[in-house]
């Protein structure tokens, strides 16, 4: 079993809609990142957190410890959109990252 | 601006052949990082680098060499004894701070071995 999860592995949705795309993790972990990463391969950060929940723009991540989860959310939702998010959490005591195996979203006009 | 390069973008080689991959940041991080990516698995860490003239083995380091002479370049050959190298391969630096360890990734480098 991977130390983190990801579901759904794809999406596709209409333009305007609301997304949730899921991460559960395993272990405990001080900090957990979301990564966007669009078809040309470049990999942006979006949100690192380790409690309650972050906002920008479109965008709001949230993270529950207790659970070992954290979803991230896209509102009023945009082909711009459509590209591959990663979770990817850092263990306690560890500065190495692991990665989810990602989820392609695809919004479509 | 700062940033990570990488460079090329896309790289042919025979197979038996060694080839460096370039990965440059002016963050004046002193962490780098190096991952490879393959289709439906997450991004895995083949080495790192805390400082200046060390490293450390990822989880897949078999097969690939680094060095760290400089605090800005953080190259990584990829050998002939690699038995599958073509793959997409990142570069990341972060601070070096255990409270704090958001990466940040150059574009990429896609090896493909003919």
């Amino acid at each position: 079993k991977n130390e983190v999860e990801q579901s759904p592995q794809n999406l596709t949705a209409q333009e305007g809609e609301f997304i949730t795309i899921n991460c559960s993790y395993s272990v405990g972990i001080s900090a957990l990142h979301w990564l966007q990463q669009h078809p040309g391969g470049g990999i942006v950060s979006l949100f690192m957190l380790s409690s309650g929940k972050k906002k920008h723009g479109r965008l709001i991540a949230t993270i529950n410890i207790q659970e070992k989860h954290s979803s991230l959310h896209i509102t009023a939702s945009h082909p711009r959109d459509s590209a591959v998010y990663i979770c990817a959490v850092r263990p306690f005591g560890n500065e190495k990252l692991t990665f989810g195996t990602g989820t392609r979203l695809t919004i479509i006009p | 601006d700062g940033g990570i390069t990488q460079s090329p973008k896309y790289l042919f080689r025979k197979e038996g052949q060694n080839v460096t991959l370039s990965c440059e940041q002016n963050l004046n991080h002193d962490a780098m990082y190096w991952y490879r990516q393959d289709p439906g698995q997450g991004l895995r860490l083949i080495y790192y680098s805390q400082i200046v003239n060390d490293f450390q083995k990822g989880d897949i380091a078999e097969g690939y060499s680094v060095s760290r002479e400089k605090k800005e370049s953080f190259p990584l050959t990829v050998t002939s004894a690699q038995k599958n190298p073509t793959a997409f391969y990142l570069c990341a630096s972060s601070i070096r701070d255990l409270s704090y360890n958001e990466q940040f990734f150059g574009p990429g480098t896609r090896l493909t071995v003919l």
